[in-house]
């Protein structure tokens, strides 16, 4: 069976520190990849994707995050977070043509940033 | 402006009740989805709708039930016999089942 995991599940950071979240998943076959963002008392919302191409995708607000299959990973990274950043953080997999394309979610980290 | 909406927002019932869910899109979108979200454990999957008149059970259908009669429309029932309903529940749509999701702002069911 598919699943996802994620590291941390809290972090704490001060402003302008450098971010990097976990992401693993199992599964051997094709798979896309998100990255999705709740900020505290708003929907999820996406931040960013991988369906194929250039392993390293850029996502909105300075994210990023790098594929690596032979690691089945797909770590989310952001050089200097803002207090802003606070939020929790899921790390997502879905095989296209398996029910329906549902999303295999992780467990979410919680980010805290420090002013 | 497009989006899903879901109402409402915060939903209080007694235990034994049944109670629906609304979701709405308007992003012309085939696919949707129910997903419930409970502290520490992500979101996982209780319906799936790839198509009007059609539905699929996710990881977690028990004690659920959905309709798909049109294709904006994908209300989700949670019954009494949903031993543990108390959640955040999200409806999700994406234009087919290979595309990004698109969640809504959720309803947080609490029964007492």
């Amino acid at each position: 069976a598919q699943s996802v995991s994620q590291h941390n599940h809290h972090v704490i950071l001060s402003e302008a520190a450098s971010l990097e979240l976990g992401c693993n998943y199992s599964y051997g076959g094709t798979v896309n990849l998100f990255w999705y963002v709740q900020y505290p008392g708003q929907h999820l919302q996406l931040l960013l994707k991988y369906f194929s191409g250039d392993p390293l995708v850029k996502g909105i607000k300075g994210f990023e995050a790098e594929f690596i299959k032979s690691k089945f990973s797909f770590n989310l990274r952001k050089p200097s977070v803002q207090w802003s950043d606070t939020a929790e953080y899921f790390c997502a997999v879905n095989a296209p043509y398996n029910q329906g394309g549902k999303l295999i979610f992780g467990q979410g980290t919680e980010l805290s940033v420090k002013p | 402006d497009g989006g899903i909406t879901q109402s409402p927002k915060y939903l209080f019932r007694k235990e034994g009740q049944n109670v629906t869910l609304s979701c709405e899109q308007n992003l012309n979108h085939d696919a949707m989805y129910w997903y419930r979200q409970d502290p520490g454990q992500g979101l996982r999957l209780i319906y799936y709708s790839q198509i009007v008149n059609d539905f699929q059970k996710g990881d977690i259908a028990e004690g659920y039930s959905v309709s798909r009669e049109k294709k904006e429309s994908f209300p989700l029932t949670v019954t009494s016999a949903q031993k543990n309903p108390t959640a955040f529940y999200l409806c999700a749509s994406s234009g087919l089942a290979t595309d990004t999701q698109y969640f809504g702002p959720g309803t947080r069911l609490t029964v007492l």
